[in-house]
């Protein structure tokens, strides 16, 4: 069965720390696709980032980057010099097609606190 | 685009009432997720459809929920009769296809009473 762990529930930092959000899955397929959500204070959920299973590069988008280890069974996102604004609920996810069916499944969220 | 529309976007209701969440999907898109979220429980897969057709309803909590997707641009999610356990954000998502990015609604915020 598909699992998703991230084992930080909270996380609070001061303003223009680094941070790493941590994830760990759990998938016997070898085609799947890994997220990373974001969910701000006013609830809404943001999709921050897509990965296939068969791409390990890892990617930066500005002050944001992410970390795929399959190895591992990992996808780590690492928030650099972070600001105040980047507060908020963040979800890893694992989606893959089982029987002709996606699956989708989301880790239980680490809440990021960014402290001025 | 207008993305994934809910509505109502909060709703209070008294145990036993019927509640209908509604949600349309952005233009195109041939799949629609809607989702439960708690704090004991985070988000939860409740059903979705491909082509209007529900594929996976393994995530209904019971009978008390039914969905349905009458055509590609609606769909509802029914609880009948609402209990307070019942209380979270329901969320609607929509995608172009399997294992694309989710566009999510901005949630229905169900209280039951």
């Amino acid at each position: 069965a598909q699992k998703v762990t991230q084992a930080q529930t909270e996380i609070s930092v001061v303003e223009k720390e680094d941070v790493t959000l941590d994830c760990v899955y759990e998938t016997r397929d070898t085609t799947y696709y890994l997220f990373w959500y974001k969910q701000p204070p006013s609830g809404e959920l943001v999709f921050l980032i897509r990965r296939n299973s068969f791409d390990e590069q890892n990617e930066i988008s500005g002050r944001y980057s992410w970390n795929f280890q399959k190895s591992t069974s990992s996808f780590n996102f690492t928030i650099t010099a972070s600001q105040v604004v980047d507060s908020a609920v963040y979800f890893c996810a694992l989606s893959e097609v089982l029987q002709g069916a996606q699956k989708l499944v989301f880790g239980q969220g680490t809440r990021l606190t960014i402290n001025p | 685009d207008a993305g994934v529309i809910q509505s109502p976007r909060h709703e209070v209701t008294e145990m036993g009432q019927e509640v209908t969440l509604r949600c349309k999907p952005i233009s195109g898109h041939d799949y629609l997720f809607w989702y439960r979220q708690t704090m004991m429980r985070g988000l939860e897969l409740l059903i979705y459809f491909n082509n209007n057709v529900p594929i996976d309803d393994s995530g209904m909590p019971e009978d008390r929920f039914s969905a349905k997707m009458p055509n590609a641009s609606f769909s509802t999610l029914k609880i009948q009769p609402s209990e307070p356990r019942d209380s979270a954000v329901y969320f609607c998502a929509s995608t172009s296809g399997p294992n694309e990015k989710l566009f999510f609604g901005s949630g229905t915020q169900l209280s039951v009473l």
